[in-house]
């Protein structure tokens, strides 16, 4: 069973499209979170969402908006993707925060 | 600003060659601090956490320290199949104070 989903694993795309990517969890975590890990492999939060609470890394350019439809899903969704959004996006969750975040296997995002 | 930083930035070992790598932190009123192993390809991997200065944490040939500025993840006679980037982190001291902030990892290699 795997504990934390993502699709696609790989995404690949133009400049200035739109795209999602989808995480599942099925640990019955209350908190759900995404990364980023740049081409140096450094790992960066982006948003962490517990309970309706969204909490979102200054960072963050506010063309990247996470949604969540329900406690198990927290999909990420993309606008007017850059060449610099390439990267490896993660998704992960966590129950009773802070503690161990299991981690998605990864959705590598190629912008062209 | 919370920190963690951590060293060397890339290990080789022979098999069965101890050491040990380093994860010190600038974070105020530290509420755990996290060790995660990343393979290639691969979502980070949680290993153990510890709270308060003069903790240990062991699993096989791992061990993870404590100090009041640092951590250490101890290597004992590592074989090939420890090779893997080691990850740290901490929760953030103000808002969003589960989420963590990662170090930019140490990436082991141990020959046979």
């Amino acid at each position: 069973d795997t504990a934390v989903s993502q699709t696609p694993k790989y995404l690949v795309t133009q400049m200035g499209n739109d795209k999602s990517i989808k995480c599942e969890q099925n640990l019955g975590h209350d908190t759900m979170y995404w990364y980023k890990q740049d081409s140096k492999k450094f790992l960066k939060i982006m948003f962490s969402y517990n309970n309706k609470e969204l909490i979102i890394n200054e960072t963050v350019p506010n063309r990247f908006s996470p949604k969540s439809p329900d406690k198990a899903h927290l999909n990420l969704h993309i606008n007017s993707l850059e060449l610099g959004d390439s990267a490896v996006y993660f998704c992960a969750s966590s129950q009773n925060r802070p503690n161990e975040q299991f981690f998605g296997p990864g959705t590598r995002l190629t912008v062209l | 600003e919370d920190q963690v930083t951590q060293s060397p930035e890339a290990l080789r070992l022979q098999e069965g060659e101890s050491s040990s790598l380093n994860c010190s932190y600038t974070v105020s009123g530290l509420r755990g601090l996290f060790w995660y192993r990343q393979d290639p390809g691969k979502g980070p991997e949680f290993l153990f956490t510890l709270y308060s200065a003069g903790e240990e944490k062991e699993k096989e040939r791992l061990k993870a320290t404590l100090t009041k500025k640092e951590s250490f993840l101890h290597i004992t006679a590592p074989k090939p199949e420890d090779s893997a980037t080691y990850l740290c982190a901490a929760p953030y001291s103000g808002a969003g104070s589960y989420q963590l902030t990662f170090g930019k990892g140490t990436k082991l290699s141990v020959i046979p």
